[in-house]
C-alpha cells in the first residue's frame, strides 16, 4: 500500500532554512495533492501548504512568505522549505496525501530550531 | 486559537457513548465545506477516521459516526473501548483564511 516517509535534518539554527522531503512509496505521486502539516509539542495541527503534481501550490497565508514547495515526480517525492525559522517553528512535521481529506500520513519528523 | 472549536476533553466509561463537537462559522462548516475527523494516539501520526462529514474509510468500525448540521459537526463514538483513548481533531476548509483548518483537538479518556 502507499506509504509516506519524511526526511531531513532534525536540528535547524534560528534564521536558517528548514528543508524536508517526503518520499511516496507503493504508488505514484502523480495526480494527487500533497500537503505539509505540523504539530508543536502538546499542541494541535496546523496546515502549512500543499502542492499538486503539476507544481501548483496553495499555502497557509500566515506562512506563505516563508514557504517554498516543490515536487519531483521522477523521484516520487515532494519537498518543503521554510525560511527564516525561529523557535516557534519547532514541531513535528507531517506530510500527507490531500484527497478531499488528509487520507494518508507519514509518521512525522521532529524538527527543533535551536542554536 | 483555532477557527474550529472543540472541547479540550471528554470522557466516558467502557461501553458508553460520547460525542465530540466541532463548532465553526459561515466561512467554513456553515459554508458547506466538508468536515473530516482524525484520531491521534499519542506519539503517532493522525489517522483519518471520518471523511466527507459522515463517511468511514475502510477498516474504521461503525462505532464511529459523524453528523454535520449548520455551522457545527459532531463525532459520535458508541460502545467505548479502551483503545479509543486518543486525541481527536476535526478539520475543514475556511474560505476567509483561504486554507484548510483544524480544530484544537479533544482528548478522550476512557475511564
Amino acid at each position: 500500500q502507499v506509504q509516506l516517509q519524511e526526511s531531513g535534518p532534525g536540528l535547524v539554527k534560528p534564521s536558517e532554512t528548514l528543508s524536508l522531503t517526503c518520499t511516496v512509496s507503493g504508488g505514484s505521486i502523480s495526480s494527487y495533492y500533497w500537503s505539509w502539516i505540523r504539530q508543536p509539542a502538546g499542541k494541535g495541527l496546523e496546515w502549512i501548504g500543499r502542492i499538486y503534481t503539476s507544481g501548483v501550490t496553495n499555502c497557509n497565508p500566515s506562512l506563505k512568505s516563508r514557504v517554498t514547495m516543490s515536487v519531483d515526480t521522477s523521484k516520487n517525492h515532494f519537498s518543503l522549505k521554510l525560511s527564516s525559522v525561529t523557535a516557534a517553528d519547532t514541531a513535528v512535521y507531517y506530510c500527507a496525501r490531500h484527497y478531499g481529506a488528509f487520507d494518508l500520513w507519514g509518521q512525522g519528523t521532529m524538527v527543533t530550531v535551536s542554536s | 486559537q483555532s477557527v474550529l472549536t472543540q472541547p479540550p476533553s471528554v470522557s466516558g466509561a467502557p461501553g458508553q457513548r460520547v460525542t465530540i463537537s466541532c463548532t465553526g462559522n459561515n466561512s467554513n462548516i456553515g459554508a458547506g465545506y466538508d468536515v473530516h475527523w482524525y484520531q491521534q494516539v499519542p506519539g503517532t501520526a493522525p489517522k483519518l477516521l471520518i471523511y466527507g462529514n459522515s463517511n468511514r474509510p475502510s477498516g474504521v468500525p461503525d462505532r464511529f459516526s459523524g453528523p454535520k448540521s449548520g455551522t457545527s459537526a459532531s463525532l459520535a463514538i458508541t460502545g467505548l473501548q479502551a483503545e479509543d483513548e486518543a486525541d481527536y481533531y476535526c478539520q475543514s476548509y475556511d474560505s476567509s483564511l483561504s486554507g484548510w483548518v483544524f480544530g484544537g483537538g479533544t482528548k478522550l479518556t476512557v475511564l
